[in-house]
């Protein structure tokens, strides 16, 4: 039973450049959420995906952030023309359900920016 | 909006314990508790929702105070696997949409 699977692990950009993180949830699960964490730092919600829907998209910012979660394949995290600022890593996780069920996560995707 | 966690760091012997508290001043449906080590990703340990039901680890325990808005992990008889920092979710929204506190970083020496 396959956990929470995103690649790339790592990958570098450069300034201006896009990225484009991957994510496939656990077997059964259709919530997806991501969450951004700076070094030191704890995680931030980004944005709540169910196939084909952005549930919640608050933390994500206004501008070069967007995401999907087709019918088929993974969500996708996308940045566009990033920035130094946006190095991070990001964590997408999965759930089968709602605030009462547990989530997990995948082993993130380490982005730096150069 | 988000929680609370004290202490932020604690460093322990083997075999001692530790309480680790989380905070929030908005109402709560349920506290989701994970432990993260340096450059991996936040590992599920306990879940515990309105009304008292509580799915996880068995031998990790914690409480949730519904109307304190409060919860805590109790880590008993500590190994060396058991450092990290350990994070709360809050979910204010019953969406699954985690708000994480700052962390607490726990040490356990030998």
């Amino acid at each position: 039973n396959a956990g929470v699977m995103q690649n790339p692990r790592h990958l570098v950009r450069r300034r201006g450049q896009e990225a484009r993180l991957r994510c496939s949830p656990m077997k059964g699960h259709s919530h997806v959420y991501w969450y951004r964490q700076l070094p030191e730092e704890g995680l931030k919600f980004m944005v709540y995906l169910q196939k084909e829907n952005i549930i919640d998209e608050s933390g994500m910012p206004k501008e070069r952030f967007s995401a999907e979660f087709p019918k088929e394949g993974p969500s996708i995290l996308r940045i566009q023309q990033v920035v130094r600022g946006d190095s991070a890593a990001y964590f997408c996780a999965s759930s089968q359900g709602q605030g009462n069920t547990e989530a997990f996560f995948g082993q993130g995707t380490r982005l730096t920016v150069v | 909006q988000q929680p609370v966690q004290s202490p932020q760091a604690v460093i322990l012997r083997e075999g001692e314990d530790a309480v680790i508290n989380c905070s929030s001043s908005k109402a709560l449906y349920s506290v989701h508790w994970y432990r993260q080590k340096h450059g991996e990703a936040p590992v599920f340990l306990m879940i515990l929702l309105k009304g008292g039901e509580q799915k996880g680890h068995e031998k990790i325990s914690a409480s949730f105070n519904e109307k304190k808005q409060q919860s805590s992990l109790y880590l008993t008889a500590s190994q060396l696997s058991y450092s990290g920092t350990y994070f709360c979710g809050t979910d204010p929204s019953n969406t699954g949409k985690l708000i994480f506190g700052q962390g607490t970083t726990l040490q356990v020496k030998p």
